[in-house]
């Protein structure tokens, strides 16, 4: 069973440019979640999408975006690159994504993520 | 909002000794769910374990158990017999029940020295 996919894995951009992720779930998975990962902030939420749509944002400004396709596959666009957007972006999914989950689920699979350097 | 704590930045133990990391968190929520996931230099953020508050019971899995205190607010990881391949990042999380968003202590480096 194929894990989480994220692409690309690497790459450089300078600043001011736009940058768009690439996220594909598990298979049946249902829910895919976004995290910025760096050495001073540390994993921070980004969104979470469920059924093409955004669940639960978290606060970051309005350059960075995300979209979910039919497929559950997911992108997020960062634009206007800063510096401090240099960081590993994760990408999760989970099987049931559901509010009204019972307890038991809501396990996260992570991809390898994207590493962003902007210059 | 929640917050997870980890007070130890960096940890090193010796192969096939035991090593205990610390995790405290704050909500107040009744229904949530605590995790450890470590991420060696590959990045690969891996699940270790999982708790559900619910259960008085601490989770095992293999050579890592945790002792989840819920009063205290307590979860730390039991890593026994450690192995040089459990040498990595090690961060705690919460999760609240019906949501997928994670909030992620700082970590904890842990070195498994031969």
């Amino acid at each position: 069973k194929a894990g989480v996919t994220q692409t690309p894995r690497y790459l450089i951009k300078t600043r001011g440019q736009q940058v768009t992720l690439s996220c594909s779930p598990i298979s049946g998975h249902r829910s895919v979640s976004w995290y910025q990962q760096t050495p001073g902030q540390g994993l921070q939420f980004l969104f979470e999408y469920f059924s093409e749509t955004q669940r639960n944002k978290g606060n970051f400004p309005g350059r960075f975006s995300g979209r979910q396709f039919s497929n559950s596959r997911s992108e997020m666009n960062v634009s206007t690159l800063e510096l401090g957007d240099s960081a590993l972006y994760l990408c999760a999914s989970s099987l049931l994504g559901n509010r009204f989950t019972p307890s038991g689920a809501n396990v996260l699979t992570f991809g390898a993520g994207s590493r962003l350097t902007v210059l | 909002a929640q917050t997870v704590t980890q007070s130890q930045p960096e940890m090193s133990v010796q192969e096939a000794e035991t090593v205990t990391l610390s995790c405290t968190y704050d909500t107040s929520e009744s229904n949530y769910y605590l995790f450890w996931y470590k991420q060696p230099p590959s990045r690969q953020m891996i699940l270790v374990i999982r708790q559900e508050a619910y259960k008085q019971q601490n989770a095992t899995e293999n050579r890592f158990s945790v002792n989840f205190q819920k009063a205290a607010k307590s979860f730390s990881l039991k890593i026994s017999d450690s192995q040089l391949g459990d040498t990595a990042m090690y961060f705690c999380a919460f999760m609240k029940q019906g949501s997928e968003k994670l909030v992620f202590g700082k970590g904890t480096k842990l070195t498994v020295n031969p």
